[in-house]
């Protein structure tokens, strides 16, 4: 069974610092990795994606791709009250995505 | 482009009623798919299709049914609806999942919240 392992939280940050959230997957022939934003009720919504070992920066989000380890990891810097969501790791397969059940994030004004 | 839209937004449905979810994308994509979430958990796969004409089963295939006749639509069928189908009800679409490279993330549609009474 093909998985992406994440813990649940809440993760609680203060306003103004780094947020790192990490997730673990199985199948190591999956090449590429996404990390999704969902709010309460709504749909998720596409972060970041990497398919490179390092890092990939785009403003205040990092992601991290470790292929050796299985691990993908996303920084949010500078967190803000609205980066309060839950965070979905996924992993794409050769059909279709395996998500994590995702990280709650709580940024703390 | 619209990406992916999905009707209804909410739907209730009395046990044993059948509803079609309907599930459309613009972006020309071949990859479709199906997803449950209940309160506070994963996303769940239903079905999912790689092209016109061609679909299979997920984790949850139990109690629905799909179609795909156009490389557009995908709708998502529920027969004799149960409480248990109770859920929020996400439609995607993506380029080819397993390629290595960049713009193969997967869109997602605005959900559907049914409830079964």
């Amino acid at each position: 069974q093909k998985e992406v392992e994440q813990n649940s939280g809440p993760l609680s940050v203060p306003e103004g610092a780094i947020a790192s959230l990490n997730c673990t997957y199985s199948d190591r022939g999956s090449q590429s990795f996404f990390w999704y934003r969902q709010y309460s009720g709504k749909s998720p919504e596409l972060i970041m994606s990497i398919y490179s070992n390092g890092d990939k920066e785009d403003g205040r989000f990092t992601a991290q791709l470790n292929k050796a380890s299985q691990y993908v990891s996303l920084l949010i810097r500078d967190s803000q009250p609205s980066d309060s969501a839950t965070y979905l790791c996924a992993a794409a397969g050769t059909y279709k995505y395996i998500f994590g059940t995702g990280t709650r994030l709580k940024v703390l004004a | 482009n619209a990406g992916v839209t999905q009707t209804p937004k909410f739907r209730i449905l009395k046990i044993g009623q059948s509803m079609t979810l309907q599930c459309a994308q613009d972006m020309n994509h071949n990859y479709m798919y199906w997803y449950r979430q209940d309160p506070g958990m994963g996303l769940k796969l239903i079905y999912y299709s790689v092209g016109a004409g061609i679909t299979d089963k997920g984790e949850v295939p139990n109690g629905y049914n799909v179609s795909r006749s156009t490389t557009e639509d995908f709708p998502l069928r529920l027969e004799l609806a149960a409480p248990s189908q109770t859920s929020v009800y996400f439609c995607a679409s993506s380029p080819i999942p397993g390629l290595a490279t960049a713009y193969n993330e997967q869109f997602f549609g605005p959900g559907t919240r049914l409830t079964v009474l």
